[in-house]
């Protein structure tokens, strides 16, 4: 089945800097790539998504990067804001659909 | 928020009890799930429902029953409860099982004395 693995587990950046977290699969099948933010109390929010299709996606100062090849996926954040401050999860479907998350990163930003 | 609404938030319950989670979404879509997510581990899914049937139980145990009356609400009833059972219980929806864009609610976080 469907293997995804996130690193790193925690990241601390300043103010202004970007942030960038990795994910891996192993299942050739998936083909979809979802990213979730998780702020504390509060349940996974769906931030920015990439189809298999799509080799790198952009929306505001977040984007998306897929390698097909090497079955790996990363999250780019910019001028990271305290705001950005929460866990974010990485996720691929396995081959019957199903999501499959990461561990999770733990992002502090400090002003 | 989402779109997806969850009562309770907290719940503190008895290894004996019974006790319901509720779900509800607000989105229009046919595809509800139930994820259990534990501290330092991945979300784990639990059930998924398309059209009010269920078409995944990923080997929960019968301590743990769903139900889905409608494609808007779903329900998870609790009884006899482990202490390993305490997690946050998350709900969410999309619009068909593809795996795409689901959409979570705040979630309600059980704790089992």
């Amino acid at each position: 089945g469907e293997n995804v693995e996130q690193h790193p587990s925690t990241l601390s950046v300043q103010e202004g800097d970007s942030a960038v977290i990795k994910c891996t699969y192993s299942d050739s099948a998936s083909n979809y790539f979802p990213w979730y933010k998780q702020e504390l109390g509060k349940g996974p929010q769906l931030i920015i998504d990439i189809r298999s299709n799509v080799g790198e996606k952009k929306d505001q100062r977040i984007a998306v990067t897929l390698n097909k090849t090497a079955k790996h996926f990363s999250l780019h954040i910019t001028e990271t804001q305290p705001e950005d401050s929460a866990v974010y999860f990485c996720a691929a479907t396995d081959s019957w659909g199903k999501l499959q998350f990461g561990a999770g990163t733990q992002v502090v930003v400090t002003p | 928020e989402t779109g997806v609404t969850q009562t309770p938030r907290h719940l503190v319950m008895g290894m004996t009890n019974k006790k319901s989670l509720k779900c509800e979404q607000h989105l229009g879509h046919n595809a509800m799930y139930w994820y259990k997510q534990s501290a330092k581990k991945p979300l784990e899914l639990m059930f998924v429902y398309n059209f009010k049937e269920q078409t995944e139980n990923n080997s929960v145990p019968s301590r743990f029953s769903p139900e889905c009356p409608n494609s808007s609400h779903l329900f998870l009833h609790l009884h006899t409860l482990q202490p390993e059972d305490s997690a946050l219980y998350l709900c969410a929806s999309s619009q068909d099982t593809s795996g795409y864009e689901q959409y979570f609610g705040p979630g309600t976080r059980l704790t089992v004395t």
